[in-house]
């Protein structure tokens, strides 16, 4: 799986656009971009996912530019609820027939002071 | 719809014991996966099951080790406890190999179980 690297941590002020880059340089031609979000003393979840260009949802939305070797996750008006830790991983979606696995790194501890 | 469940959600064990961790998956879900997050590690990867079989094993001694029952819940079991093995343990699901094509990078976590080794 392509190695990823991003920020250890981030601070934010509420109300504020947090964007949150992450690097994967070795990005293979099937992977797609996952970004995970977690709480303290929770398990991650999935908030977002895309291949190239822009993917937005409810949550966020992922910037992806065309030579894909790298994404910016971005948190429109961050409350004191975001902070959390987010992490970026790659991997091909629709890998059904090898011995797939997940790999998380980190992360980026995001904190939003009020 | 209920998620992940993990029990227990806290586990207190001494250097030299056993514990076992248990993990059901969503209702559906016959892939489980054991993730290990220790302090300041972010999460590394333990085991995936699926279909009652090992799949893939993370850079674990072998006194990590698990199962997968005929129900797809999961157990982990850490043999000869070490004072490093004090983590969060978190248990995820997909849906599995034999029930066509999914999204391999979406897994749904439980609330993983606090393991503490005095």
């Amino acid at each position: 799986l392509a190695k990823t690297t991003q920020p250890i941590s981030m601070d934010s002020y509420e109300g504020q656009e947090v964007n949150i880059t992450c690097s994967h340089n070795n990005i293979a031609t099937n992977d797609y971009i996952t970004w995970y979000q977690q709480f303290p003393s929770q398990g991650p979840r999935f908030i977002i996912q895309g291949y190239k260009t822009k993917v937005t949802n409810e949550v966020a939305s992922l910037f992806i530019p065309a030579d894909r070797k790298s994404s910016t996750l971005s948190l429109p008006r961050v409350s004191l609820s975001d902070t959390a830790v987010y992490y970026c991983l790659v991997g091909d979606p629709q890998n059904s027939g090898g011995y797939q696995k997940v790999t998380f790194g980190t992360g980026t501890k995001l904190q939003v002071i009020p | 719809e209920a998620g992940v469940t993990q029990s227990p959600t806290h586990l207190i064990k001494t250097r030299g014991q056993q514990a076992t961790l248990r993990c059901s998956p969503i209702s559906g879900h016959t892939s489980v996966y054991w993730y290990q997050q220790a302090l300041g590690l972010g999460l590394q990867f333990l085991l995936w099951y699926d279909e009652g079989e090992e799949r893939n094993r993370g850079n674990f001694p072998p006194r990590f080790s698990g199962r997968q029952f005929p129900n797809y819940s999961s157990e982990l079991n850490v043999n000869a406890l070490e004072l490093e093995d004090s983590a969060l343990y978190l248990c995820a699901s997909s849906p599995g190999l034999a029930g066509g094509p999914f999204n391999y990078n979406e897994q749904f976590f439980g609330p993983g179980t606090r393991l503490t080794v005095l």
